[in-house]
């Protein structure tokens, strides 16, 4: 049974462009997470997803960031117009998301994002 | 809001030295409680966790009791290896829905020299 899988695992962007980030959850998991490393700090909540819907975006930066979780595919975060400070490892974790939780979130191994 | 607050690193043992890393937290509610261990490149992985005050969690030798007088969750191991050098992250959260999410602290690196 394949672990969460994240691809790319490393990405360059040069300022101004746009960065694609994307999670496949597990097999049989409906609920993704975001987080971002920063360095020299914890992991930031970014946002929630199930499938079509956003439960909770309350780590997002409000401009420039966007995250789905379409019906078919994988989620993707989406940075428009990267800046430095962009630049972390963004990680994604899923779970069953069943009723009775919580439900350990696993980890896949990461984006890491570098603005140049 | 939510927080947790590890002590400051980074830590460096002999093998077979006894580990203990501290972990306070500040929730509303009853919490879950975690530890997640990052080795170097890879993701994060689930070391333990506890779900109610007393609990003990328990593996690879790596223990942690959920005390809410206290709001600690400290981690302890006997004897450490090589192997256990990694970044360890005490993290919460709470049962489901938006509270599902996973607060971490800051984590602290653990080198385990020969």
């Amino acid at each position: 049974n394949a672990g969460v899988m994240q691809n790319p695992r490393h990405l360059v962007r040069r300022r101004g462009q746009e960065a694609r980030l994307r999670c496949s959850p597990m097999k049989g998991h409906s609920h993704v997470y975001w987080y971002r490393q920063l360095p020299e700090e914890g992991l930031k909540f970014m946002v929630y997803l199930q499938k079509e819907n956003i439960i909770d975006e309350s780590g997002m930066p409000k401009e420039r960031f966007s995250a789905e979780f379409p019906k078919e595919g994988p989620s993707i975060l989406r940075i428009q117009q990267v800046v430095r400070g962009d630049s972390a490892a963004y990680f994604c974790a899923s779970s069953p998301g069943l009723a009775g939780g919580p439900y350990e979130q696993y980890f896949g191994p990461g984006t890491r994002l570098t603005v140049t | 809001g939510n927080s947790v607050t590890q002590m400051e690193g980074p830590v460096t043992l002999s093998e077979e030295a006894f580990l203990t890393i501290n972990c306070t937290y500040t929730a509303t509610g009853y919490p879950s409680l975690f530890w997640y261990v990052q080795y170097p490149g890879e993701g994060l992985q689930l070391l333990l966790k506890a779900t109610k005050a007393d609990d003990k969690g328990s593996n690879k030798g790596f223990e942690a009791t959920y005390r809410k007088e206290t709001t600690s969750f400290h981690l302890e191991k006997g004897s450490v290896q090589v192997s256990d050098s990694a970044v360890y992250f005490c993290a919460l959260s709470g049962y489901t829905g938006a509270n599902s999410k996973l607060t971490f602290g800051k984590g602290i690196t653990l080198s385990v020299r020969p």
